[in-house]
């Protein structure tokens, strides 16, 4: 299977620990991208990074959370000291160029206890 | 900033009935307008796209959208729905440039068919 690949897919953990998800894109795309969705609602956008550089960050992003693509490949997004409200699916999605179709993962489901 | 509404929470059907999900969207640009589907217990899938052309266009599965741009919407259509469709559809937009970031989606619409 060559397409976007997340791990873990669930992840359950205590409020206060830290907790880190991966994502491995589709090899050819340059572009990757972070969501978070919460029940009854459709993604919202995190931060998103062309190759290394990690070009913007939503509001949403807290200086709790920090996403890296240290080599322009697979991408890590750490949440430090955790909360309930942080409760929710992570996607990650690719894309070839900035317009193009973004190709979503299947998901890190965290829970927060 | 950009905004996308779906109308309909939960849409509930028989097979064979027809389908139209309503997305309107806010953004004073060029866009990108998307429908991904999510079936049960798997992940987000594109359903169709419209970057330019021709407004009506064609997806997977007989499922179409027709782009009005005066009416800011882009909603999808399925002449005769199957028990097989029964899955949550998200509409997206995205700035129509190169350097086109983020998606923003909406809350999503449940579609149950029933058999």
């Amino acid at each position: 299977d060559t397409g976007v690949s997340q791990d873990p897919r669930h992840k359950i953990t205590k409020r206060g620990q830290n907790v880190t998800f991966r994502c491995d894109p589709i090899s050819e795309h340059n572009r990757l991208y972070w969501y978070r969705q919460t029940l009854g609602q459709g993604p919202e956008f995190l931060t998103y990074f062309q190759n290394e550089a990690q070009l913007e960050k939503s509001r949403l992003l807290s200086d709790r959370f920090s996403a890296e693509r240290p080599k322009g490949s697979f991408s890590t997004l750490e949440i430090q000291r955790t909360e309930q409200g942080d409760s929710a699916m992570y996607l990650c999605a690719s894309s070839s160029q900035g317009a193009d179709t973004q190709y979503f993962g299947p998901g890190t489901r965290l829970t927060v206890l | 900033a950009q905004s996308v509404s779906q109308h309909n929470h939960h849409v509930i059907l028989s097979e064979a009935a027809s389908l139209e999900l309503g997305c309107n969207y806010s953004y004073g640009g060029t866009v990108n307008l998307f429908w991904y589907v999510q079936y049960p217990g798997q992940h987000l899938q594109l359903l169709l796209k419209y970057f330019s052309g021709d407004p009506l266009v064609k997806g997977i599965k007989g499922f179409e959208a027709e782009f009005i741009k005066s009416k800011f919407s882009f909603n999808l259509r399925k002449p005769s729905v199957q028990w097989s469709d029964t899955a949550e559809y998200f509409c997206a937009v995205n700035a129509g440039s190169t350097n086109a970031g983020k998606s923003t989606f909406g809350d999503g619409t449940t579609l149950t068919v029933k058999p």
